[in-house]
């Protein structure tokens, strides 16, 4: 199917592991975005991309690493997870850098650690 | 003080209520702005763009006050499907796509 699809939803994992979320997108878009949902919080910037081979830090990028070698995917590794990384994480999509680009969002993951 | 702030609410309208959310800004520099909606565990929707000369969709009116900073969203004949959160995001206009979201207004419509 078309569009931005994470992997994987739900994920437990215990602190001190590396995890790796990923994100496939099918529209070629140069754009892509890593954020965390919290409560009390907004979705917040992890990294981003504006295309293969370049990537850039947010808001909170401690404890994540991105790699971009191929336009369409877009992994935000854990290195060693911590409890505070336990968040909702949507992995996003635009087609550029504009203002009014419209951001199409992955449906989630859900990661739990322990 | 937060860059974009939202009353969390929830706000608890019958159907065919009007309801109005706002949302304030803290960036003067800030040059677009977005209504997204998120159900309950699903992910971000764009719901509308908000103008300067304001803009309207259905049942939904978006304003922009440059001057105060703030971005409304007018709801009129809420049906209970518009129950969600609502987002209000800014473009920092930093360089780069930087969106920065609020933490949403809840929206409970009942029969």
């Amino acid at each position: 199917d078309a569009g931005i699809t994470q992997s994987p939803r739900y994920k437990i994992t215990e602190t001190g592991r590396q995890v790796t979320l990923m994100c496939h997108q099918t529209w070629s878009h140069s754009y892509m975005f890593w954020y965390r949902q919290d409560l009390g919080h907004g979705l917040r910037l992890i990294y981003y991309s504006a295309a293969a081979d370049i990537t850039d830090k947010g808001e909170v990028p401690d404890g994540y690493v991105v790699s971009r070698s191929k336009t369409e995917n877009f992994p935000l590794t854990l290195e060693s997870a911590t409890r505070s990384q336990t968040s909702v994480y949507f992995c996003a999509s635009s087609e550029s850098g504009e203002m009014n680009t419209e951001a199409f969002f992955g449906q989630g993951t859900r990661l739990t650690v322990v | 003080r937060k860059e974009v702030e939202q009353d969390p609410g929830p706000f608890n309208v019958p159907e065919g209520a009007t309801v109005a959310f706002n949302c304030t800004y803290s960036n003067s520099a800030s040059q677009s702005f977005f209504w997204y909606r998120q159900d309950c565990r699903k992910e971000p929707k764009l719901l509308m763009s908000v103008y300067s000369s304001g803009n309207e969709d259905g049942r939904f009116t978006a304003q922009l006050n440059r001057a105060s900073q703030y971005i409304s969203l007018l709801i009129r004949d809420s049906k209970l499907s518009d129950s969600a959160t609502y987002l209000c995001v800014v473009n920092m206009n930093t360089g780069f796509q930087k969106l920065v979201f609020g933490t949403g207004t809840r929206l409970l419509v009942s029969p």
